[in-house]
């Protein structure tokens, strides 16, 4: 089946620094992936939409200077948050959808990074 | 914003079948209606999906209702692995993202 691998799965930084997360589908080819952030006891908000090949889509209220997103290849897409602060601590997944499945079967989501700003 | 609701919580006894229920009272006769489930720390899961018609894998069922304004997600054992989050999401279709609310906390008693 479909697997997506995200990378790191726990990072700490200090407030500050960027700090870049990976997500790539492992075997399969995927046009579109999408980036969730996910408070405690919450559930998942969409961020953004990342088409392979152009500029991302995001959500009102996520600023795009702060969460720079790159879907450079058809199989990794990378979400990197720019001068950190400890508000944007919390959970980070991606989830990724071949082109060609529509609506059959489910998207396949990674398992997650959690990211701690200190 | 998600176009479901759910129960915030449900309990199960272990080895006891489980329903949890959905309302999507403005589904659109496109829209799929897809459950995916949240382990702690872990991304979601897809479960089932499905448009008109029961649905039946090795994960779950799916009863949809016949005005597609509800539907139920069947565990038939639920065993303590089931302990999650499940999500009840009124898919468009396409590339378009799934849009999760707040989902039904399935708690699993041994």
């Amino acid at each position: 089946g479909a697997v997506v691998s995200q990378h790191p799965s726990r990072v700490i930084c200090k407030s500050g620094t960027s700090v870049k997360i990976e997500c790539r589908s492992l075997d399969f080819q995927a046009t579109t992936m999408f980036w969730y952030r996910q408070f405690p006891k919450q559930s998942l908000m969409l961020m953004a939409t990342s088409n392979e090949g152009s500029k991302a889509t995001y959500e009102q209220g996520v600023e795009k200077d702060k969460f720079l997103i790159n879907h450079a290849s058809l199989t990794l897409s990378t979400l990197t948050v720019t001068s950190a602060h400890p508000e944007d601590s919390s959970f980070y997944i991606c989830s990724a959808s071949p082109g060609d499945r529509p609506s059959s079967g489910g998207y396949t989501f990674g398992s997650g990074t959690r990211l701690t700003v200190v | 914003d998600a176009k479901t609701t759910q129960p915030n919580s449900m309990e199960s006894n272990e080895e006891e079948p489980v329903h949890l229920p959905c309302n999507h009272s403005t589904i659109s006769g496109t829209d799929y209606i897809h459950w995916y489930r949240q382990l702690p720390s872990q991304g979601p899961e897809y479960v089932i999906h499905g448009l008109t018609s029961n649905v039946n894998n090795r994960m779950a069922s799916l009863a949809i209702a016949e005005d597609r304004k509800s539907s139920t997600l069947i565990l038939h054992r639920a065993t303590l692995r089931d302990a999650a989050v499940y999500y009840c999401i009124q898919f468009e279709g396409g590339n378009t993202p799934l849009v999760f609310g707040k989902g039904t906390r399935l708690s699993v008693i041994a």
